[in-house]
């Protein structure tokens, strides 16, 4: 059974830092491209970050570009999620999510998904 | 940024009712749309990838369809677990990839 559980998240002040991170098992993690999605209260979906299965190919949206980086370590199974320089409209819960297809091409759908971290940045 | 439209925001039928939602895209994404379910407190489950594939596990009475710009979900007779937020979302062009606003099924 495929599981993915995020942890990290909490309460940060505007400007603060934060590393989520996403412990996998159930499938052949080095083998997925990775994605953080992200909840905003009460709003709908928006896709964050990606990174592939090799780590070496990562991209981002332009809402957080410059300020949060992805990683993993595929020798833990766990994606990791840097946060700096957090704005309030950062305040989301963050899911990690695997893509469906294996490899590097074709990406983009996301098959399964953990329950997700709250990140809250209020003063 | 492709943008995908979602109609209508909330759609009130009866269990045993079909029902269809919409989800349009303000440039081609040819096939590369999928659409996810989402229950209150719940994280997104994924229905329909590639407009018209269901996912592993899915009933058939989900199916999807269109091609282009615009794409359909079509739950043939709406179960009490069916009533939820759908969002449609494309992998044609990114980054970014992005997600329509939702559609809310709820009980009349």
């Amino acid at each position: 059974e495929v599981q993915l559980v995020e942890s990290g998240g909490g309460l940060v002040q505007p400007g603060g830092s934060l590393r989520l991170s996403c412990a996998v098992s159930g499938f052949a993690f080095s083998y997925n491209a990775m994605s953080w999605v992200r909840q905003a209260p009460g709003k709908g979906l928006e896709w964050v970050s990606v990174v592939s299965g090799s780590g070496g190919s990562r991209h981002y949206a332009d809402s957080v570009k410059g300020r949060f980086t992805i990683s993993r370590d595929n020798s833990k199974n766990t994606l990791y999620l840097q946060m700096n320089s957090l704005r309030v409209e950062d305040t989301a819960v963050y899911y990690c999510a695997k893509d469906l297809r294996q490899g590097e091409s074709h990406l983009g759908d996301f098959d399964n998904w953990g329950q997700g971290t709250l990140v809250t940045v209020s003063s | 940024e492709i943008v995908l439209t979602q109609s209508p925001a909330t759609l009130s039928l009866s269990p045993g009712e079909r029902a269809t939602l919409s989800c349009r895209a303000s440039q081609s994404v040819s096939n590369y749309l999928a659409w996810y379910q989402q229950k209150p407190g719940q994280a997104p489950r994924l229905l329909i990838f590639d407009a018209s594939n269901r996912a592993t596990g899915i009933p058939a009475r989900f199916s999807g369809s269109g091609f282009g710009t615009d794409f359909t979900l079509t739950i043939s007779s709406l179960e009490p677990e069916d009533f939820a937020v759908y969002y449609c979302q494309q992998r044609y062009d990114w980054p970014p990839w992005t997600f329509g606003q939702g559609t809310k099924v709820e009980i009349k």
